[in-house]
């Protein structure tokens, strides 16, 4: 597609329940990432996946996160038994390979995010 | 590690005010890249400028321009006659092995 698409845009989750990010990145992009974002802060970092590899979850919160991106396009983010502290927009970006240094390569191309407030 | 510094939370300035946004980054890397993304109110981050650490040259694209100097590690971001469509939040990030680190943001707010 023409951008980084996210869906859902808004999700409101109770407790305990869990949830499914999911994320379009730009066809033809190798390079997938997820940053966590609360409010009034930047962006941190939680994955990223080079086609279906992910290569670096050293920013997953806890194991109640999980990422995957089985056929290296489409990426979901899962939460398990939310809690109140997971409330948060999350953001996806993707860009051409970030493992080249090629013109561009490591310029990411952002969604608008999901935001999940947990009650 | 990888580092970035946005001392400004909040800006405010009249329309057509300049305005300069200071960014200070730390890293051990001989190379890097530095970079500036928009974020406005929709949500959505927009990437405004890449720069190179071997790149030391002030770059102008319309009303914005950047002021990269490797010796006081900081690259900042200069909008030039202000508009009430520059009101966003401004970050200012730097690249590591597998993503990028960005700075807290600078809230910009243009008075009409």
């Amino acid at each position: 597609g023409a951008g980084v698409s996210q869906s859902p845009r808004y999700k409101v989750a109770k407790r305990g329940q869990d949830v499914a990010l999911r994320c379009d990145p730009i066809s033809g992009h190798v390079s997938l990432f997820w940053y966590q974002q609360a409010l009034g802060q930047g962006p941190e970092f939680l994955t990223y996946f080079q086609n279906e590899a992910q290569l670096d979850k050293s920013g997953l919160p806890s194991d109640r996160f999980f990422a995957e991106r089985p056929e290296g396009s489409v990426s979901t983010l899962k939460i398990q038994r939310t809690q109140q502290e997971d409330s948060a927009v999350y953001l996806c970006a993707s860009s051409l390979s970030w493992q080249t240094t090629s013109s561009g390569a490591n310029v990411l191309t952002f969604g608008a995010g999901s935001r999940l407030t947990v009650l | 590690a990888q580092k970035v510094t946005q001392a400004q939370t909040e800006i405010s300035v009249v329309e057509k005010e300049d305005v300069t946004l200071d960014c200070v980054y730390e890293t051990r890397d001989t190379t890097y890249y530095l970079f500036w993304y928009k974020q406005p109110p929709s949500g959505e981050l927009v990437f405004l400028i890449r720069r190179n650490s071997f790149d030391e040259q002030n770059e102008i694209s319309g009303r914005y321009s950047w002021n990269f100097q490797k010796s006081t590690s900081s690259f900042n971001f200069t909008i030039t006659a202000s508009q009430v469509v520059d009101s966003a939040v401004y970050f200012c990030a730097l690249d590591g092995a597998n993503n990028l680190f960005f700075g807290t943001g600078t809230r910009l707010t243009v008075i009409p």
